[in-house]
């Protein structure tokens, strides 16, 4: 079981979109629909910004969204704003009643 | 709202066991399952495990010699024993509620706010 491979940092202007990647296997990310993905600020707990590939929970905005195309899934944060600055994680069902966290992106708000 | 409440001792001598327990308010511990994460300093997020109310668990297959989980429900609350420590276990550890419940796993919310947990003589 190995983590999922994230890009270390990604940035983007304040109003512009950014991506950031999620990839795995065919064990995981490609195998299920069960990617999810946190928010960390420095020093608080993570936050649930997407389940399932693609669902907001309550109170999430609709800037924030997910999808998946193989074994790839994707955060999109669209009209940023200086708020999102962030580490951002996914996460992956795995099989057999198990998870896998990717590595983790620093977003920077320019 | 759910909050969740790690405690435990922050320093543990390497060869010996980590102990830490999850509080659980504002919710019943029975309708989820309940789960540990952690990260070690400069890493990644690692799942380490998940309870049931029942007293089912399953852990990362990585870890899963060292690792006992158990629940109290009548306190509310949840615990994490990893043994033979190392330096490499050193981390924030997290506990987390793991839902939507209804036997599934789809997403881990809320989060306690960590408790560091560092091995060290």
């Amino acid at each position: 079981q190995s983590a999922l491979t994230q890009p270390r940092s990604v940035s983007g202007s304040p109003g512009q979109s950014v991506t950031i990647s999620c990839t795995g296997t065919s064990s995981d990310v490609g195998g299920y629909n069960y990617v999810s993905w946190y928010q960390k600020h420095p020093g608080k707990a993570p936050k649930l910004m997407i389940y399932n590939v693609s669902k907001r929970p309550s109170g999430v905005p609709d800037r924030f969204s997910g999808s998946k195309s193989g074994n790839t899934a994707s955060l999109t944060i669209s009209g940023l704003q200086a708020e999102d600055e962030a580490d951002y994680y996914c996460c992956s069902y795995a099989g057999s009643y198990t998870w896998v966290f990717g590595g983790g992106t620093e977003l920077t708000v320019l | 709202q759910v909050q969740l409440q790690e405690s435990g001792p922050g320093l543990v001598k390497p060869s010996e066991t980590l102990s830490l327990t999850c509080t659980v308010s504002g919710d019943s511990i029975s309708t989820y399952y309940w789960s540990w994460i952690r990260q070690p300093p400069g890493k990644g997020l690692e799942w380490i495990g998940y309870i049931y109310y029942s007293g089912n668990t399953n852990c990362n297959p990585s870890l899963k010699s060292r690792v006992t989980m158990s629940v109290d429900t009548s306190k509310k609350q949840f615990s994490l024993k990893l043994t033979s420590v190392t330096a490499a276990d050193t981390a924030v550890y997290y506990c987390a509620r793991a839902g939507p419940g209804g036997g599934t796993i789809n997403w881990f919310d809320p989060w306690g706010q960590g408790t560091l947990v560092t091995v060290s003589s």
